[in-house]
Parts: structure tokens; sequence; C-alpha cells
């Protein structure tokens, strides 16, 4: 039992780029979540999905995209990036039973 | 729209001092409160939470929060901090059952003195 796994846990970008980052839980959550944590901000909602099939808009969503690929998998995806977008991600899961999210141990991004 | 402040960014306790964390929220109902705390390269682990019934919520690792609802407060204390608490602690506030989309303060980096 893995919990919340991330991968890659570390990247550099040029800007312009693109990358996936990829997100599994085992934990049979039915909601997923993506943050970013950047110094002096805590950690701020990119992308949210509540069950599989859906995903919603979170305080920052511009710049990026997910997929809900089943019930395990979250994916955030940077189409073009830019440095504004170097930062920590988290992804967590989310249990309903609990109302309890449970994080990754992150992805350190760099964009130059 | 909720919000959460840590007024402290920083705070420094020797080993086996009392610890005190603040934390204050602005939410319209009731909310959803949690502790969260983060040790240097690692995720988020939880301290601790709080949805309703007794205010004082006893957490992992000794750790406690008070809800006061007066003072929309959820401070975090510990009686006597060890080394191995030195780490980064987030306060979080959520809005809804199931699908929580959480709001977190700041966090506040405690520093523990030998």
């Amino acid at each position: 039992n893995a919990g919340v796994t991330q991968t890659p846990k570390f990247q550099v970008l040029k800007t312009g780029q693109s990358m996936t980052l990829q997100c599994a839980q085992d934990m049979n959550h039915n909601s997923m979540y993506w943050y970013r944590q950047d110094p002096g901000m805590g950690l701020r909602l990119i992308y949210y999905s509540a069950s599989e099939g859906t995903t919603d808009k979170g305080e920052v969503p511009n710049g990026y995209n997910v997929s809900r690929l089943n019930k395990r998998e979250f994916s955030l995806r940077l189409e073009s990036a830019a440095p504004s977008q170097t930062s920590v991600y988290f992804c967590a899961g989310g249990s309903s039973s609990t109302d309890t999210q449970y994080f990754g141990p992150g992805t350190r991004l760099t964009v130059l | 729209a909720q919000s959460v402040t840590q007024p402290d960014i920083h705070i420094t306790v020797s080993e086996g001092a009392s610890l005190e964390l603040r934390c204050n929220y602005s939410y319209g109902a009731t909310p959803y409160l949690f502790w969260y705390v983060q040790s240097p390269g690692q995720g988020l682990q939880l301290l601790l939470k709080y949805f309703s019934g007794d205010t004082l919520v006893q957490g992992i690792k000794g750790f406690e929060a008070e809800f006061k609802r007066s003072q929309s407060s959820f401070n975090l204390r510990k009686p006597s901090v060890h080394w191995s608490d030195a780490a980064e602690y987030f306060c979080a506030v959520g809005s809804v059952q199931g699908a929580q989309k959480l709001v977190f303060g700041q966090g506040t980096r405690l520093t523990i003195n030998p």
C-alpha cells in the first residue's frame, strides 16, 4: 500500500516545453487534487476531480490541464511551461469517509 | 470566500518548551479545519482535524488544537516539543463534505533549539 505516488520527483524544463506530471493512488479515493506550493504562499489548488470522469478548476488553473484517467490516476499537464510555473507540485487523494486528503511526496519543477 | 491566516512565519522554541502555533480562518459556515506538518523535502502529513463536536481535538505526535468559534481560531499546541518536531506547519480550512477544496495558510516554520 504505497498511498499516493508521484512521478517524477524532479524535473527541469526550458520555457515552452511541455510535460505531464503523474499521480496515482491505491487508497480507493474518489477525489483527487493537484496543488502547487510556493514560498510564503502555502499550497494553492490547481485542479481537482471529485470523482472519476469529472474535473474542476481550483484557485490557479491557468496554464494547466488535467486528466482523470481512471479512479487511480490523475495527471497534470503543462502544455507550454513558463518560469512562473517553477514550483513544487503535490497530488492528493481525498477520502470521502474521513473527509481528509492524503498527500504524495511532491514533484519539484524548475522552468528555465 | 474562505481564507486562512497564520500570523507567524517562523517560530523558534527550545527543546522541551511548550508550543502554540496560531491559525485564524474566515468562513461563513462551520468550517472543516486541519493541521498538516511538512518535514523538509517531504509531502504533507495530517496532524489532526476538526469537523464538529468537542472543540479540543487530539492528534498524532502529542499535538492538540482548540477550535474557538468566537475568535475564528484553530491554534495548534504541544506541551513539550522535541527536536524532531522541527518542520513547517500548515493550517487549512475545507468547505464541503466529500470533495474538499482546501484553502491553506502560508505556513509556520518551526525551529527547535537544543
